[in-house]
């Protein structure tokens, strides 16, 4: 089965700064790759997600990057805010929507003031 | 977007008691919901695939005789924990997809906490 491993597992920036996450995936079959922040003790809220057949994708401040090949792709979160402090995310589907996930193993990120 | 809301949010129990934890679509139908476990600081673990009509599917060391799923309609999927023991003590939260060209919506979860 599919095998995500993400790193790292503890993140420290200042406000402002850029901060990165890398996932990387072992089923070449996965096409779908979602990101989700959870705050302590609530649900994981979905804030970005790409697909196999794009490289790169952009909402405000994050951004995906995806590279098939390597099987391993990032979050990027720029000029962050105290509010990004959470743990993330990332997950891997062989399948759009209806299929399960694979999680990675989190990564806190604590945003310093 | 779609909301998925879970029942009850938090749950004390006693050893060797049974509960049951429900998770709803409220505003699409769910053919397939997903139940997954969190253990504390650790990441989402696939438990088991309702399936709407028909058996859940488990994932791998998952007891089925332990972990009960039934889907008995489009909106709703319970979990019961049967025969609870302190191990179990967990946040268990589920997830479905408004169709399968939607992303999954988790539902706000429910914190088990066996005494």
């Amino acid at each position: 089965g599919e095998n995500v491993e993400q790193h790292p597992s503890t993140l420290s920036v200042q406000e402002g700064d850029s901060a990165v996450i890398k996932c990387t995936y072992s089923d070449s079959a996965s096409n779908y790759f979602p990101w989700y922040k959870q705050e302590l003790g609530k649900r994981p809220q979905l804030i970005i997600d790409i697909r196999s057949n794009v490289g790169e994708k952009k909402d405000q401040r994050i951004a995906v990057t995806l590279n098939k090949t390597a099987k391993h792709f990032s979050l990027h979160i720029t000029e962050t805010q105290p509010e990004d402090s959470a743990v993330y995310f990332c997950a891997a589907s062989s399948d759009f929507g209806n299929e399960k996930l694979t999680f990675g193993t989190g990564t806190r990120l604590t945003i310093i003031p | 977007g779609a909301v998925v809301s879970q029942h009850p949010s938090w749950v004390i129990c006693k050893s060797g008691t049974s509960v049951k934890i429900e998770c709803r679509s409220l505003d699409f139908q769910a053919t397939t919901m997903f139940w997954y476990r969190q253990f504390p600081k650790q990441s989402l673990m696939l438990m088991a695939t309702s399936n709407e009509g028909s058996k859940a599917t488990y994932e791998q060391g998952v007891e089925k005789d332990k972990f009960l799923i039934n889907h008995a309609s489009l909106t709703l999927s319970t979990l019961t924990v049967t025969s609870a023991h302190p191990e179990d003590s967990s946040f268990y939260i589920c997830s479905a997809s408004r169709d399968r060209a939607s992303p999954l919506h988790f539902g706000n979860g429910t914190r088990l906490t066996v005494t």
